[in-house]
């Protein structure tokens, strides 16, 4: 149990276009998931925190216009990054909170995203 | 703010060699600690937590206990395998700060157990 999905899991892009990811909780509901940006061999970085049927929370730094997301379902949530430009190139995973055990967090695999 | 300083690897040991990771943090108010294990090609999978002082998170032979007074939690292990060789990360979630509750992670240590 408590799986979660993301797709795709990598992603080739041009400069200037924009990028959708979907993060996906398949056997539990999530009223709240979690959008982390992981550079090579450094840490997971918290960009911001997604509640289903409300506007995202985002960390200092982030750019909200320029990572939309949505968390419409309490099943699934989406990152789009608009304008796409190489210095975006990065892994980029979810997390979802199963309301039921508060205290963890289920990650799906990553999605890779290349800017060309 | 909240962060974690974990120690820096690789880490190389031999099967059945006993394992240590350090882990040390900053956090504002009580917050809860856990260990996540990310396996080549795999997502993090949660390894253990502890919520609270004094408490002891464990599985699949790991260990670490919350250590308030010295702010750490460190993970151990009595006696490692090649199948433990993975990227281990530390990390806290501030419960009492208010706003968003996603973790804070260290920059993970890298284990390579040779048989």
């Amino acid at each position: 149990g408590a799986v979660v999905s993301q797709h795709p899991s990598r992603v080739i892009c041009k400069s200037g276009t924009s990028v959708k990811i979907e993060c996906r909780s398949l056997d539990f509901q999530a009223t709240t998931m979690f959008w982390y940006r992981q550079f090579p061999k450094q840490s997971l970085m918290l960009m911001a925190t997604s509640n289903e049927g409300s506007k995202a929370t985002y960390e200092q730094g982030v750019e909200k216009d320029k990572f939309l997301i949505n968390h419409a379902s309490l099943t699934l949530s989406t990152l789009t990054v608009t304008s796409a430009h190489p210095e975006d190139s990065s892994f980029y995973i979810c997390s979802a909170r199963d309301w039921g055990a508060p205290y963890e967090q289920y990650f799906g695999p990553g999605t890779r995203l290349t800017v060309t | 703010g909240n962060s974690v300083t974990q120690m820096e690897g690789p880490v190389t040991l031999s099967e059945e060699a006993f394992l240590t990771i350090n882990c040390t943090y900053t956090a504002t108010g009580y917050p809860s600690l856990f260990w996540y294990v990310q396996y080549p090609g795999e997502g993090l999978q949660l390894l253990l937590k502890a919520t609270k002082a004094d408490d002891k998170g464990s599985n699949k032979g790991f260990e670490a206990t919350y250590r308030k007074e010295t702010t750490s939690f460190h993970l151990e292990k009595g006696s490692v395998q090649v199948s433990d060789s993975a990227v281990y990360f530390c990390a806290l979630s501030d419960k009492s700060g208010g706003g968003a509750d996603g973790l804070t992670f260290g920059k993970g240590t890298h284990l390579i157990i040779q048989p």
